[in-house]
């Protein structure tokens, strides 16, 4: 059984800092994915990563994936208010094409 | 472009009862993935349909079954329902997996 494990489970900071949170699995992922989710909605896509060591940036978020395809993590310059989420990392597995497999998430608090 | 559209948003239902949940995939999707998210987790993944079949399925009993229409929209049935079907039920659709899923707002059950 495949398992993704994020850390840190809460990150709370003020405006202006930086942070990253982490996605770790014992398996090899064919690709992974992070989400970000807010009370209420589904989770919104962000990112997919497929190569081992690739990085990829949206703006303020830098996205890496580890070289051995088991770890990837998410780094955000600059924290704002709106980054405030439940940030999700999800990866598919060898043979198992659209089954994601979910992290508990990373619940990130950015006060003004 | 209308996203993953779920419907209803919210349910209450009792225990041993019945329910039926609806998605309709964003436009030019024709993959449908259904996750289950219980407070403070991630989403766990139930089953995907595509052409009208169910191509995976995840760890979840018999009394979760589902449909797909041939206009790739689907639906989710939960049968002898128990407490601790209690959760969010997301709808996701994709047209190629390696670009990620589209999540709708999802169902918020609840079993009393």
């Amino acid at each position: 059984t495949q398992l993704l494990e994020q850390s840190p489970q809460f990150l709370s900071i003020q405006e202006g800092e930086n942070l990253t949170v982490y996605c770790n699995s014992s398996s090899v992922f064919s690709s992974l994915q992070w989400y970000r989710q807010e009370p209420g909605e589904g989770p919104v896509l962000l990112v997919t990563v497929v190569t081992g060591g690739e990085v990829k940036k949206l703006k303020r978020l830098t996205f890496q994936f580890g070289d051995a395809r088991k770890d990837s993590s998410l780094h955000i310059t600059a924290a704002q208010p709106g980054d405030t989420g439940l940030y999700l990392c999800a990866g598919e597995f060898g043979g198992s094409q659209g089954n994601l497999i979910f992290g508990k998430g990373t619940k990130l608090s950015v006060k003004p | 472009d209308a996203g993953v559209t779920q419907s209803p948003t919210h349910l209450i239902k009792t225990r041993g009862q019945q329910v039926t949940l609806r998605c309709s995939p964003k436009s030019g999707h024709d993959t449908v993935s259904w996750y289950q998210q219980a407070l403070g987790q991630g989403p766990q993944f139930i089953f995907q349909y595509y052409e009208e079949e169910e191509r995976q399925r995840g760890n979840f009993p018999d009394r979760f079954s589902g449909h797909q229409f041939p206009n790739y929209s689907s639906e989710l049935n939960v049968n002898a329902l128990l407490l601790g079907d209690s959760a969010l039920y997301l709808c996701a659709s994709s047209a190629d997996t390696y670009y990620g899923y589209t999540f709708g707002s999802g169902t918020r059950l609840t079993v009393v």
